[in-house]
């Protein structure tokens, strides 16, 4: 049972424009929302991070949107370019009581091609 | 430059060896995980440490896998015996208590048992 869930495999997007990958998330215990990038042959990087006191999170290209009440997140990328594909992965989970690190759930991820 | 470091990048190895992969963590972050990247499953959680005690090890098949941490700069994956179900990438993360809690990833290992 995928817990967090990204249902767009791939998508392609016109550099320049706006991108926009979805997460749908079940677990309404998740309070902390993380999206991750990926190249090829390398271990996934932190993109950007949100928490559900948030609705909103924004880091230069890149806004994270939360929705609770819908346990739907997004990450906007404008203007797309072309070192931006790569997979993009989102993660959550709940926080611990005694705070820090803990395991990720992730989704399986959204190939993102920035066309020229 | 701080990052995790996993070794080998590369193991190719026949169906009921043994197989370690090694993890190095971040100077200084006392969490460390393990994940399996496959096409079918995405990134999973298989085990997790803090302050080198195993946390979570739920997502470990147990007959086969074990996790430790010998000391805090080292984390081990063992798969004993392997099989071919096993080929997948398997990436380890660090990550620290102190409030922030993104993890970093190494650059994983790539399995294929033949």
């Amino acid at each position: 049972d995928q817990q967090v869930k990204q249902n767009s495999p791939s998508l392609s997007v016109q550099e320049g424009r706006i991108s926009i990958l979805n997460c749908d998330y079940t677990n309404s215990m998740f309070d902390y929302f993380l999206w991750y990038k990926k190249y090829p042959a390398e271990g996934p990087t932190f993109l950007i991070s949100i928490s559900s006191i948030k609705d909103k999170n924004e880091d230069g290209r890149f806004t994270v949107f939360l929705n609770k009440s819908a346990k739907h997140l997004s990450l906007h990328i404008v203007p797309s370019q072309p070192g931006d594909s790569a997979v993009y992965f989102c993660a959550a989970f709940q926080t611990p009581s005694g705070g820090g690190a803990d395991g990720l759930t992730f989704g399986k991820g959204t190939h993102l091609i920035i066309q020229p | 430059d701080a990052r995790v470091t996993q070794t080998p990048r590369h193991k190719v190895t026949e169906m009921g060896q043994e197989v370690t992969m090694r993890c190095q963590p971040i100077l200084g972050h006392n969490t460390v995980f393990w994940y399996r990247q496959t096409m079918m499953q995405g990134l999973e959680l298989l085990a997790y440490f803090r302050n080198r005690a195993p946390l979570d090890d739920s997502g470990m098949p147990k007959d086969r896998f074990s996790a430790e941490m010998p000391d805090a700069t080292l984390a081990t994956l063992k798969i004993q015996p392997s099989e071919p179900r096993d080929s997948a990438v398997y990436f380890c993360a660090s990550g620290s208590d102190t409030g922030y809690t993104e993890a970093f990833f190494g650059q994983g290992t790539r399995l294929t048992v033949v």
